[in-house]
Protein backbone atom coordinates (compact mmCIF):
# COMPACT_ATOMS: atom_id res chain seq x y z
CA UNK A 1 0.00 0.00 0.00
CA UNK A 2 1.55 2.82 -1.19
CA UNK A 3 -0.48 5.61 -0.75
CA UNK A 4 -2.25 8.41 1.84
CA UNK A 5 -5.48 8.41 2.30
CA UNK A 6 -7.90 11.34 3.91
CA UNK A 7 -11.35 11.75 4.49
CA UNK A 8 -13.65 13.30 3.83
CA UNK A 9 -13.30 14.07 0.19
CA UNK A 10 -15.12 17.42 1.04
CA UNK A 11 -16.51 19.00 4.10
CA UNK A 12 -19.01 22.01 4.71
CA UNK A 13 -19.32 23.12 8.24
CA UNK A 14 -20.55 26.33 10.32
CA UNK A 15 -18.53 28.83 11.88
CA UNK A 16 -19.86 27.00 15.12
CA UNK A 17 -19.51 23.31 14.38
CA UNK A 18 -16.88 20.76 15.45
CA UNK A 19 -15.61 18.44 12.64
CA UNK A 20 -12.47 16.29 12.05
CA UNK A 21 -10.36 15.59 9.28
CA UNK A 22 -8.68 12.21 9.20
CA UNK A 23 -5.99 10.80 7.29
CA UNK A 24 -4.33 7.28 6.99
CA UNK A 25 -1.30 6.14 5.56
CA UNK A 26 0.02 1.88 6.20
CA UNK A 27 3.70 2.62 4.44
CA UNK A 28 5.59 2.22 7.78
CA UNK A 29 6.04 6.28 7.80
CA UNK A 30 7.23 7.93 11.15
CA UNK A 31 6.73 11.73 9.72
CA UNK A 32 2.99 13.01 9.00
CA UNK A 33 2.25 16.72 8.16
CA UNK A 34 -0.89 18.83 7.66
CA UNK A 35 -0.94 21.17 4.99
CA UNK A 36 -3.19 24.01 3.97
CA UNK A 37 -3.50 25.19 0.68
CA UNK A 38 -5.52 28.06 -0.61
CA UNK A 39 -6.38 28.59 -4.38
CA UNK A 40 -3.57 29.17 -6.81
CA UNK A 41 -0.73 29.25 -3.51
CA UNK A 42 1.74 26.57 -2.60
CA UNK A 43 0.83 24.35 0.23
CA UNK A 44 1.70 25.73 3.63
CA UNK A 45 2.88 23.65 6.62
CA UNK A 46 0.71 23.64 9.68
CA UNK A 47 1.98 20.95 11.75
CA UNK A 48 4.31 17.90 11.92
CA UNK A 49 4.38 14.45 13.76
CA UNK A 50 7.51 12.90 14.10
CA UNK A 51 6.73 9.23 16.10
CA UNK A 52 3.83 10.03 16.98
CA UNK A 53 5.08 13.46 18.94
CA UNK A 54 4.45 17.03 17.44
CA UNK A 55 7.80 18.18 16.34
CA UNK A 56 6.08 21.68 14.29
CA UNK A 57 3.58 24.00 15.11
CA UNK A 58 3.84 26.81 12.44
CA UNK A 59 1.94 29.49 14.69
CA UNK A 60 -1.20 27.84 13.80
CA UNK A 61 -4.07 28.86 15.53
CA UNK A 62 -5.87 27.11 18.39
CA UNK A 63 -9.13 26.51 16.35
CA UNK A 64 -6.91 23.76 14.49
CA UNK A 65 -6.39 20.86 16.75
CA UNK A 66 -3.86 17.99 15.73
CA UNK A 67 -3.80 14.29 16.65
CA UNK A 68 -1.83 11.53 15.84
CA UNK A 69 -3.54 8.28 18.08
CA UNK A 70 -0.80 6.03 16.10
CA UNK A 71 1.83 5.50 13.45
CA UNK A 72 -0.82 5.36 10.75
CA UNK A 73 -3.55 7.93 11.56
CA UNK A 74 -3.27 11.64 12.02
CA UNK A 75 -6.24 13.72 12.59
CA UNK A 76 -7.30 17.98 12.31
CA UNK A 77 -9.84 18.59 14.56
CA UNK A 78 -11.81 21.50 13.89
CA UNK A 79 -13.93 23.88 16.25
CA UNK A 80 -14.85 27.77 15.82
CA UNK A 81 -13.27 28.03 12.39
CA UNK A 82 -13.76 31.02 10.08
CA UNK A 83 -14.60 31.66 6.45
CA UNK A 84 -11.25 32.33 5.24
CA UNK A 85 -9.68 29.24 6.79
CA UNK A 86 -11.96 27.60 3.73
CA UNK A 87 -9.25 25.81 1.47
CA UNK A 88 -7.48 22.13 0.61
CA UNK A 89 -6.05 20.78 3.65
CA UNK A 90 -3.34 18.08 2.83
CA UNK A 91 -2.04 15.37 4.60
CA UNK A 92 1.80 13.90 3.64
CA UNK A 93 3.97 11.45 4.90
CA UNK A 94 7.28 10.64 4.86
CA UNK A 95 10.30 7.81 6.12
CA UNK A 96 11.99 9.15 9.05
CA UNK A 97 14.65 7.29 10.70
CA UNK A 98 16.20 7.94 14.10
CA UNK A 99 17.58 11.36 14.23
CA UNK A 100 17.16 11.87 10.62
CA UNK A 101 16.12 15.39 9.66
CA UNK A 102 12.30 16.29 9.12
CA UNK A 103 11.60 17.04 5.17
CA UNK A 104 15.13 14.81 4.06
CA UNK A 105 12.64 12.38 2.80
CA UNK A 106 10.39 12.05 -0.32
CA UNK A 107 6.65 13.30 0.80
CA UNK A 108 3.54 11.06 -0.26
CA UNK A 109 0.48 13.40 -0.19
CA UNK A 110 -2.95 12.44 -0.08
CA UNK A 111 -5.61 14.06 -2.37
CA UNK A 112 -6.47 16.46 0.42
CA UNK A 113 -10.04 17.65 1.70
CA UNK A 114 -11.62 20.34 0.38
CA UNK A 115 -13.45 22.51 3.38
CA UNK A 116 -15.91 25.48 3.13
CA UNK A 117 -16.52 27.32 6.52
CA UNK A 118 -19.60 29.47 5.74
CA UNK B 1 16.40 34.11 2.60
CA UNK B 2 15.27 30.89 1.43
CA UNK B 3 13.37 31.54 -1.77
CA UNK B 4 12.04 29.33 -4.92
CA UNK B 5 11.39 31.02 -8.03
CA UNK B 6 9.56 28.95 -10.73
CA UNK B 7 9.15 30.17 -14.31
CA UNK B 8 6.58 30.41 -16.76
CA UNK B 9 4.10 31.15 -14.19
CA UNK B 10 1.60 29.54 -17.03
CA UNK B 11 2.27 28.22 -20.09
CA UNK B 12 0.19 26.62 -23.10
CA UNK B 13 1.20 24.32 -25.47
CA UNK B 14 0.04 22.23 -28.21
CA UNK B 15 -0.27 18.27 -26.80
CA UNK B 16 2.43 16.37 -28.54
CA UNK B 17 4.87 19.12 -28.11
CA UNK B 18 7.78 19.47 -25.89
CA UNK B 19 8.27 21.67 -22.96
CA UNK B 20 10.97 22.80 -19.87
CA UNK B 21 10.23 24.40 -17.02
CA UNK B 22 12.09 26.32 -14.47
CA UNK B 23 13.30 26.27 -10.92
CA UNK B 24 15.55 28.56 -9.30
CA UNK B 25 16.31 28.47 -5.52
CA UNK B 26 18.79 30.35 -3.19
CA UNK B 27 17.79 28.04 -0.40
CA UNK B 28 20.89 27.10 1.76
CA UNK B 29 22.15 24.51 2.44
CA UNK B 30 20.72 22.50 0.34
CA UNK B 31 19.82 19.33 1.12
CA UNK B 32 17.56 18.13 -2.18
CA UNK B 33 14.99 19.27 -4.77
CA UNK B 34 11.38 17.80 -5.88
CA UNK B 35 9.14 18.05 -8.77
CA UNK B 36 5.60 17.47 -7.86
CA UNK B 37 2.55 17.68 -10.21
CA UNK B 38 -0.84 18.31 -8.89
CA UNK B 39 -3.68 18.22 -10.61
CA UNK B 40 -6.18 21.18 -9.10
CA UNK B 41 -7.88 20.65 -6.14
CA UNK B 42 -5.85 17.03 -5.22
CA UNK B 43 -2.85 16.55 -3.60
CA UNK B 44 0.83 16.71 -4.98
CA UNK B 45 2.19 13.95 -6.51
CA UNK B 46 5.81 13.38 -6.67
CA UNK B 47 7.69 13.12 -9.87
CA UNK B 48 11.45 13.41 -8.82
CA UNK B 49 13.63 13.63 -6.18
CA UNK B 50 17.36 14.69 -6.56
CA UNK B 51 20.38 15.03 -3.97
CA UNK B 52 23.11 17.34 -4.68
CA UNK B 53 25.09 15.28 -6.45
CA UNK B 54 22.65 14.28 -8.97
CA UNK B 55 22.52 16.15 -12.61
CA UNK B 56 19.68 14.22 -14.44
CA UNK B 57 16.85 12.24 -13.48
CA UNK B 58 14.13 10.81 -15.31
CA UNK B 59 10.54 9.35 -14.51
CA UNK B 60 9.15 8.32 -17.85
CA UNK B 61 8.06 11.25 -20.51
CA UNK B 62 9.32 13.51 -17.08
CA UNK B 63 12.94 14.38 -16.79
CA UNK B 64 14.59 16.36 -14.61
CA UNK B 65 18.18 18.07 -14.31
CA UNK B 66 19.98 20.27 -10.92
CA UNK B 67 23.10 22.09 -11.56
CA UNK B 68 23.39 22.60 -8.05
CA UNK B 69 26.65 25.46 -8.67
CA UNK B 70 24.07 27.70 -10.26
CA UNK B 71 21.30 26.75 -7.80
CA UNK B 72 18.97 26.21 -10.91
CA UNK B 73 16.73 23.17 -11.60
CA UNK B 74 14.64 22.23 -15.00
CA UNK B 75 11.48 19.74 -15.79
CA UNK B 76 11.66 18.84 -19.37
CA UNK B 77 8.29 17.47 -20.50
CA UNK B 78 8.36 15.11 -23.43
CA UNK B 79 5.88 14.85 -26.02
CA UNK B 80 3.24 15.87 -23.89
CA UNK B 81 -0.58 14.59 -22.98
CA UNK B 82 -3.44 16.77 -22.31
CA UNK B 83 -3.19 14.63 -18.92
CA UNK B 84 -0.40 16.63 -18.13
CA UNK B 85 -2.27 19.68 -17.79
CA UNK B 86 -1.72 20.64 -14.13
CA UNK B 87 0.43 22.68 -11.94
CA UNK B 88 4.11 21.30 -11.15
CA UNK B 89 5.70 22.49 -7.98
CA UNK B 90 9.57 22.79 -7.43
CA UNK B 91 9.93 21.87 -3.87
CA UNK B 92 13.73 22.54 -1.58
CA UNK B 93 14.26 20.74 1.25
CA UNK B 94 17.30 22.52 2.98
CA UNK B 95 19.74 20.88 5.27
CA UNK B 96 19.08 22.36 8.91
CA UNK B 97 18.65 20.91 12.27
CA UNK B 98 16.82 23.86 13.72
CA UNK B 99 14.27 26.33 13.19
CA UNK B 100 10.57 26.43 11.95
CA UNK B 101 9.39 23.77 9.75
CA UNK B 102 8.77 26.45 6.64
CA UNK B 103 12.42 27.20 6.83
CA UNK B 104 13.40 23.44 6.14
CA UNK B 105 10.91 23.01 2.76
CA UNK B 106 11.10 25.80 0.58
CA UNK B 107 7.54 25.33 -1.79
CA UNK B 108 7.77 27.11 -5.58
CA UNK B 109 4.71 28.66 -6.71
CA UNK B 110 4.04 26.47 -9.31
CA UNK B 111 3.84 26.57 -13.19
CA UNK B 112 0.42 26.25 -14.46
CA UNK B 113 0.68 24.07 -17.82
CA UNK B 114 -1.88 23.74 -19.86
CA UNK B 115 -1.88 20.99 -22.95
CA UNK B 116 -4.82 21.63 -25.42
CA UNK B 117 -5.28 19.32 -28.57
Amino acid sequence: DTEVTQTPKHLVMGMTNKKSLKCEQHMGHRAMYWYKQKAKKPPELMFVYSYEKLSINESVPSRFSPECPNSSLLNLHLHALQPEDSALYLCASSHQRGTELLFHNEQFFGPGTRLTVL
Amino acid sequence: KNQVEQSPQSLIILEGKNCTLQCNYTVSPFSNLRWYKQDTGRGPVSLTIMTFSENTKSNGRYTATLDADTKQSSLHITASQLSDSASYICVVSRTAYSGAGSYQLTFGKGTKLSVIP
